[in-house]
Formats: structure tokens, C-alpha cells, sequence
């Protein structure tokens, strides 16, 4: 069965590094997505990406976050410089459509110190 | 600002009976709901979903209802099995591509 998969599953970084989350979609999906969920609280949508642009996005996906879709099939998540409260798991996910169900990668769990 | 409201962080049923999982919104214009399972160390998993046009859907053991008026939908697992013990989001989508999730509810199911 088709599966979303993201690396790396973990990541520690300093403040104010660079880091970059990885997802490979399913294969012929058309819409792509990333989450994050702070520990304990809610899953929180930061950006969906259609046709090689974004879609929409939230509050939370400001300037230092950024997406791309660099070779067709991966799918990526920059953070700039890291702040201690970027700290969270990131799940990325892809849909055929919209609304459609969006299927879930495994996520990356990002610690900032 | 909360459009999805899980008001139950945890449930306790036991094994054979009935769980209930309620979600909440507040926005009239999401049209379509979903259901999804989430274990630990896991990104979440579809379960089941509603379009704004129906009041009940039913995949086996799992049933979503819809009410529209009272702006609240429901999960209901029956009968109720240990390998269900998971945290369950809902999550409701309008147009555009977002999709709003609640906080979820963890559930245990006890043998």
C-alpha cells in the first residue's frame, strides 16, 4: 500500500540553525501538506501546496518557513532559524483532491535546544 | 482560535462496549468532517469522514453522525476492541485546502 515517508524521524538542532524536513508524497498525489503538533496539543495545519505554489497557509507559517517541491517527488520543509518553540512533531501529508482524505506521514520530530 | 473542540481529553471504555468520541465546531461553513486514529510515534490515520450533506456514516465497527443544527458530530465504536486504544482527532475542512483539527480525545480501551 502507497505510504507517505518522511525523514529524518528525528532532528536536534541549536537555535537559529537551519533545519530541512523531507517527505515523499504519494506518488499521485496532487496536494500536499505540512502539520505540527506541539507536545500535548492539537495538530495545527501550517501550509497546503498545490501546483507547484502554496495554496494556503496559516499564521504560524511566517517568513521563516518555507516549502518546496525540488525534484517532483519530494516534498520539503524549511525552517530558517530555529526557535526553541519550533520544538514539535511535523507530519507531513498529500491528498488526490481536496477535500479528500489526506494521508499521513509517520512525521519528524524536531527538538530545538 | 479553536473551530474544532474535543472537549474530552480521555476516554475509558471497556472491551465489547460502546465508545463515543464528540467533536465540536463552530464554524457553519466546514462541509466536510473527518475522523482520524493516532497511535504513539505515528502520524495519524484516516478512519472515517462525513460530507456535510450526509448525517450518518458507517464503516464497520466505526459510525460518524452529523448534527448540523447543534454543530457537533460523534465517532461510535462498537464493539469497542483493545487495538482501538489510540488518540482520535477530528478534523473539519471548508473551502481552500485547510483542515481544522480538534485536540483529540485518547481513548483506552480496558479487557
Amino acid at each position: 500500500e502507497p505510504e507517505v515517508t518522511q525523514t529524518p524521524s528525528h532532528q536536534v538542532t541549536q537555535m537559529g540553525q537551519e533545519v530541512i524536513l523531507r517527505c515523499v508524497p504519494i506518488s499521485n498525489h496532487l496536494y500536499f501538506y505540512w502539520y505540527r503538533q506541539i507536545l500535548g496539543q492539537k495538530v495545527e495545519f501550517l501550509v497546503s501546496f498545490y501546483n507547484n505554489e502554496i495554496s494556503e497557509k496559516s499564521e504560524i507559517f511566517d517568513d521563516q518557513f518555507s516549502v518546496e517541491r525540488p525534484d517532483g517527488s519530494n516534498f520539503t520543509l524549511k525552517i530558517r532559524s530555529t526557535k526553541l518553540e519550533d520544538s514539535a512533531m511535523y507530519f507531513c501529508a498529500s491528498s488526490e483532491w481536496v477535500p479528500e482524505t489526506q494521508y499521513f506521514g509517520p512525521g519528524t520530530r524536531l527538538l530545538v535546544l | 482560535d479553536q473551530q474544532v473542540k474535543q472537549n474530552s481529553p480521555s476516554l475509558s471504555v471497556q472491551e465489547g462496549r460502546i465508545s463515543i468520541l464528540n467533536c465540536d465546531y463552530t464554524n457553519s461553513m466546514f462541509d466536510y468532517f473527518l475522523w482520524y486514529k493516532k497511535y504513539p510515534a505515528e502520524g495519524p490515520t484516516f478512519l472515517i469522514s462525513i460530507s456535510s450533506i450526509k448525517d450518518k456514516n458507517e464503516d464497520g465497527r466505526f459510525t460518524v453522525f452529523l448534527n448540523k443544527s447543534a454543530k457537533h458530530l460523534s465517532l461510535h465504536i462498537v464493539p469497542s476492541q483493545p487495538g482501538d486504544s489510540a488518540v482520535y482527532f477530528c478534523a473539519a475542512h471548508h473551502t481552500g485546502n485547510q483542515f481544522y483539527f480538534g485536540t483529540g480525545t485518547s481513548l483506552t480501551v480496558i479487557p
